[in-house]
């Protein structure tokens, strides 16, 4: 089973800033079939990037991600006070089981 | 309007069993793989189980610490897939969001399941 690990486990920016969120896995992900999410508490989680790179539909072009193999990454260009949030990643290419890494704290600073 | 509205969670004794279901709309379900994920408080995101469609041969698959305890199972006539949960534990207490693809593309908002005695 793949483990993905992510850093930092808490990042504190002010809006404006640029954010960069990693994750590593334990073993290459197949085909780059890496996803992050959004996740605000009370609310449902929501689709970044899908394919280590592509952006989901209605993302705005300020978040993109990048990386292969074993190493990701998701950039946030300019921090909006709404990008505020929790962020995973997981990985999706090495079925028939599904991973997360255990999530990057997004804090305003 | 295309969503996922989760339904079922509450409180229950360890040992328990309890039946989640999740209802889809405004897509086809029955080409939907359909996954459920949860996050225990506190915790990050857990990935629970997946059901592919009925063309993909409606394969079943789970995380290690719920297989052979919870069940997966969907109603394409109902658009509704369900999540039978047994013997259920006190980790197994947090919010079940139900969710589709094989990246996530569309979640619901969750029900809460707490398992305490």
């Amino acid at each position: 089973e793949i483990v993905l690990t992510q850093s930092p486990g808490t990042l504190s920016l002010s809006p404006g800033e640029r954010a960069t969120l990693s994750c590593r896995a334990s073993q290459s992900v197949n085909s780059n079939f890496l996803a992050w999410y959004q996740h605000i508490p009370g609310q449902a989680p929501r689709l970044l990037i899908y394919g280590a790179s592509s952006r989901a539909t209605g993302i705005p072009d300020r978040f993109s991600g990048s990386g292969s193999g074993t190493d990701f990454t998701l950039t946030i260009s300019r921090l909006e006070p709404e990008d505020f949030a929790l962020y995973y990643c997981q990985q999706y290419g090495n079925s028939p089981i599904y991973t997360f890494g255990q999530g990057t704290k997004l804090e305003i600073k | 309007e295309v969503q996922l509205v989760e339904s079922g969670g509450d409180l229950v004794k360890p040992g328990g069993s309890l039946r989640l279901a999740c209802a889809a709309s405004g897509f086809i379900f029955s080409n939907a793989w359909m996954s459920w994920v949860r996050q225990a408080p506190g915790k990050g995101l857990e990935w629970v189980g997946r059901i592919k469609s009925k063309a993909n041969g409606e394969t079943i698959d789970y995380a290690a610490p719920v297989k052979g305890r919870f069940t997966i199972s969907r109603d394409d006539s109902r658009n509704t897939v369900y999540l039978q949960m047994n013997s259920l534990k006190t980790e197994d207490t947090g919010i079940y969001y139900c969710t589709t693809g094989w990246y996530f593309d569309l979640w619901g908002r969750g029900t809460l399941v707490t398992v305490s005695s």
